[in-house]
């Protein structure tokens, strides 16, 4: 397994700002995944981080709310734009080790918008 | 459709009972399934993955894996409150997890 930190673990954040997340692994990894976990609901992949290239991203998810950079192997941030209430949840990252079809989660960061 | 289905719960079983948890997909592409376990407040936690048809045992641990059914299941034995969380079945498709929305188990002591 990677063991992974998330900076920071919770905020609460003013209406139309923005807030960068951190996500910080301690090997090398081939992907990174950012997801949304509203409350009682499942997890929702927001987008898929690939080192050196730009971030896929799921449907119902746009670069310009959710810009997302992968400087390297170990680190990615993603980025919440012009916040609303609405996107008050736990965002998550997770990583997918090299040569393992799986993921492992990092800690979680809890935003609170008002 | 959901592309994976789980029963949403609750499912409350007696401590030292078996807890079974099920899940379907859609995707027939899937080859690999993994289990996840997330507490109240925490993240997903990896507990099982399964590749190929049959049963995988890891300690209190089953999972169950019937791809000509598109299903999969986790049987938990001998049940403990420590068991006590929400379980999400997520096969791996397209270069993803596909998560389902998860089973709450209670175990009641």
């Amino acid at each position: 397994s990677a063991v992974i930190s998330q900076k920071p673990s919770r905020d609460i954040c003013q209406r139309g700002t923005s807030l960068t997340i951190q996500c910080q692994v301690d090997s090398q990894v081939t992907m990174m995944f950012w997801y949304r976990q509203q409350p009682g609901q499942s997890l929702t992949l927001i987008a898929t981080a690939n080192q050196g290239s730009e971030a896929t991203y799921e449907s119902g998810f746009v670069i310009d709310k959710f810009p997302i950079s992968r400087p390297n192997l170990t680190f990615s941030t993603l980025t919440v734009s012009n916040m609303s209430p609405e996107d008050s949840s736990i965002y998550l990252c997770s990583v997918e080790p090299l040569a393992a079809e799986t993921q492992y989660f990092g800690p979680g960061t809890r935003l609170l918008v008002l | 459709q959901k592309e994976v289905e789980q029963n949403s719960g609750p499912l409350s079983v007696p401590e030292g009972a078996i807890a079974s948890l099920n899940c379907t997909y859609s995707d027939r592409g899937s080859q690999s399934f993994f289990w996840y376990r997330q507490y109240s407040g925490k993240s997903p936690e990896l507990i099982m993955s399964i590749y190929s048809n049959g049963d995988k045992e890891d300690g209190r641990f089953t999972a169950q894996l019937n791809k000509a059914s598109q299903y999969v299941s986790l049987l938990i034995r001998d049940s403990q409150p420590s068991d006590s969380a929400t379980y999400l079945c997520a096969p791996w498709a397209r270069g993803k997890l596909i998560f389902g929305q998860g089973t709450e188990l209670s175990v009641k002591p």
